[in-house]
């Protein structure tokens, strides 16, 4: 069965930092764009950040941009979410997807979430 | 940056034809992908690339894209096609991916 697993959630203070792994299964990552994407409790999705297959490049959104680093271990099948300086505005559900090989392709494959909750 | 809209909701009764857009500047130039989303789930692909049907979607599900406005429709609706839906892009100008606000589908 083809599955993305992700961990790390936590509860973390205003200023504080997490970092979220995502594990691949059943499915490869190596050749394809992976991406974070969060939703905030009842609000829509909001994409946060991707990665080039080779890790040589990342993009992230502008919210995050300079707090948030996303890196990839393909000998592991995982990706990860280093988060410093949480605001609470970052709380939400973390989603990790896999696209395509091609960085405008969809997400075809996504984890079930992790909570991130970042209060005082 | 790229912005998408989407109506916050639709309403349709079952078996009816539900019809959801996407607008943004010239939006057929970009790839667009739309996403279904029920609660506590996590989104799944229901159309690629414009018009494409990932494997396992009912082929109810169609999309396209022309001018400033993607269309997913959603024929023969049914109690479980209720759902939110979000359409996405990655915009090459600013190397970010765009997803609209979403579309809360409610089959009456």
């Amino acid at each position: 069965e083809a599955k993305l697993v992700e961990s790390g959630a936590g509860l973390v203070q205003p200023g504080g930092s997490l970092k979220l792994a995502c594990e691949a299964s059943g499915i490869t990552v190596s050749s394809y764009w992976m991406n974070w994407v969060r939703q905030s409790p009842g609000k829509g999705l909001q994409w946060v950040a991707t990665i080039r297959p080779d890790a040589r490049e990342e993009y992230y959104a502008d919210s995050v941009q300079g707090r948030f680093t996303m890196s990839r271990d393909n000998s592991k099948k995982s990706v990860f979410l280093e988060m410093k300086s949480l605001r609470s505005e970052d709380t939400g559900v973390y989603f990790c997807a896999r696209g395509t090989g091609d960085v405008v392709g969809p997400l075809t494959h996504w984890g079930q979430g992790t909570l991130v909750t970042v209060s005082s | 940056s790229y912005v998408l809209t989407q109506p916050p909701s639709e309403s349709v009764a079952p078996g009816q034809t539900a019809t959801i857009t996407c607008a943004g500047d010239n939006i057929e130039g970009y790839v667009v992908h739309w996403y279904q989303q029920k609660p506590a789930q996590a989104p799944q692909l229901v159309v690629s690339d414009d018009s494409d049907r990932p494997s396992g979607i009912p082929d109810r599900f169609s999309g396209s894209n022309s001018g400033n406005t993607a269309t997913l429709t959603i024929s023969s609706v049914q109690a479980g096609d209720e759902a939110d839906y979000y359409c996405q892009v990655w915009d090459s100008n600013d190397e970010h991916s765009v997803f609209g606000p979403g579309t809360k589908l409610t089959v009456l």
